[in-house]
Order: structure tokens, then sequence, then C-alpha cells
């Protein structure tokens, strides 16, 4: 059972633009969301995190939308450059205390010079 | 962001034998620390919890006396793949946890790609 999704396999995006990443999850019981970024053989990279409390967090170029009734939320790279090319993970963890992140399958972003 | 590291980056082993991977958070305790394991295109997937000073919690369908795990101070978890075998070639991914902003953030070390040969 798949509770984060990532519909997207990949994206490809012009330099410049604006680049829509999308998350859905089923678990109800989600309150903390954070994306990550990965390039090939490394570690994820924390990018930016939202709590269920609040809709919207930005942090320089990079915004998170979070829509609770929808079960959805979104990253938005603006202006996309081309070291954004990566994969991104959404990851949701629960007010459980264990900590535990659940990972989506990623989505391969490609941006377009 | 906080810092983990991951040691060795990459090993080649031959079957049968045993390798241990460090993980550390170097500039902040972690009482909690994280492995994971990612196959090829695929997410990563969660093998177990490592917590200072009490037995890892290990996921469902991890083999705790194959992936033994110590997490003998609050800056270093080990995990150690005991008789390694060519099914157990992929790359390992630590994290730690730092409380940010009222809940904890997981920062992630650099991974360890392990060979079986």
């Amino acid at each position: 059972d798949q509770q984060v999704k990532q519909n997207s396999p990949s994206l490809s995006v012009q330099e410049g633009r604006i680049s829509i990443l999308n998350c859905d999850y089923t678990n109800s019981m989600f309150d903390y969301f954070l994306w990550y970024k990965k390039y090939p053989a490394e570690g994820p990279t924390f990018l930016i995190s939202i709590s269920s409390i609040k809709d919207k967090n930005e942090d320089g170029r990079f915004t998170v939308f979070l829509n609770k009734s929808a079960k959805h939320l979104s990253l938005h790279i603006v202006p996309s450059q081309p070291g954004d090319s990566a994969v991104y993970f959404c990851a949701a963890s629960d007010n459980s205390g264990n900590e535990k992140l659940t990972f989506g399958t990623g989505t391969r972003l490609t941006i377009i010079p | 962001g906080a810092v983990v590291s991951q040691h060795p980056s990459r090993v080649i082993c031959k079957s049968g034998t045993s390798v241990k991977i460090e993980c550390r958070s170097l500039d902040f305790q972690a009482t909690t620390m994280f492995w994971y394991r990612q196959f090829p295109k695929k997410s990563l997937m969660l093998m177990a919890t490592s917590n200072e000073g009490s037995k890892a919690t290990y996921e469902q369908g991890v083999e705790k006396d194959k992936f033994l795990i110590n997490h003998a101070s609050l800056t270093l978890s080990t995990l150690t793949v005991t008789s390694a075998h060519p099914e157990d070639s992929s790359f390992y991914i630590c994290s730690a946890t730092e409380r940010l902003a009222g809940r904890e953030t997981q920062y992630f070390g650099p991974g360890t790609r392990l060979l079986v040969l």
C-alpha cells in the first residue's frame, strides 16, 4: 500500500520556467511533509518542509503548498535551473513520535537549458 | 543544514564476508538514526530504526541477524551486513534526525555503495 504517491515518474521543464512536482497521500495521520532532492549515488538532500497547520511554506526558489482536504502537496521551483535536475522525493511523517518517514516513489526532474 | 557522514562510500567484497558501514552526525546529536536501502530506480526502503542505547527496530521482512545495527553513541550508528551475498549488493543510506522548528527533520548521509562478488 503506497501511502505517499508521486504519480509523475518524470518531468521536463525549460530553464527559467516553473517546475511543479506533485505528491498525494492517503494516510490522514500524516501531519508533517518534506521534500528531498537526490542525485544519483548520493543521499537525499533536505529541501523544504511544511507542517499540516500551514498551507504554504517558502524558502528562496522553493515553495511547498499543502491542500489537506485533497491530501495533496506540491513543490514549486521558480525559476528552474539546470542544477535542479535530480530526483525529487516527497516524504511524510505522523505525530506518533517514531519519526519514521514514508517516501513517495520520486519524480525525475530534467531542466532543459 | 545538519551534516551526516557515512563511511565507506563504496565497498566491494567477496561473498561470505561481513561489511561494516558507519554513520555519523557531525554537528548534532541524534538519538535516532535510520538505515535505508535503495534499489536501482526505486524509492528508499526503510530497513531499521537505530536508537541510541537500545536495540534497533527492524521493518518487516528485514533480517535482524543479517543486518546488525549498533547505535553506540549519540553521533554514531553502524550497520554490519553479515555474511554478505550478491543479493545484498545495493546502495545503503543512513539518516539522523534533528529537531527543526518543533519537528524532527531527517538529514541523510551520502550513501554507501556495496557490491558483493
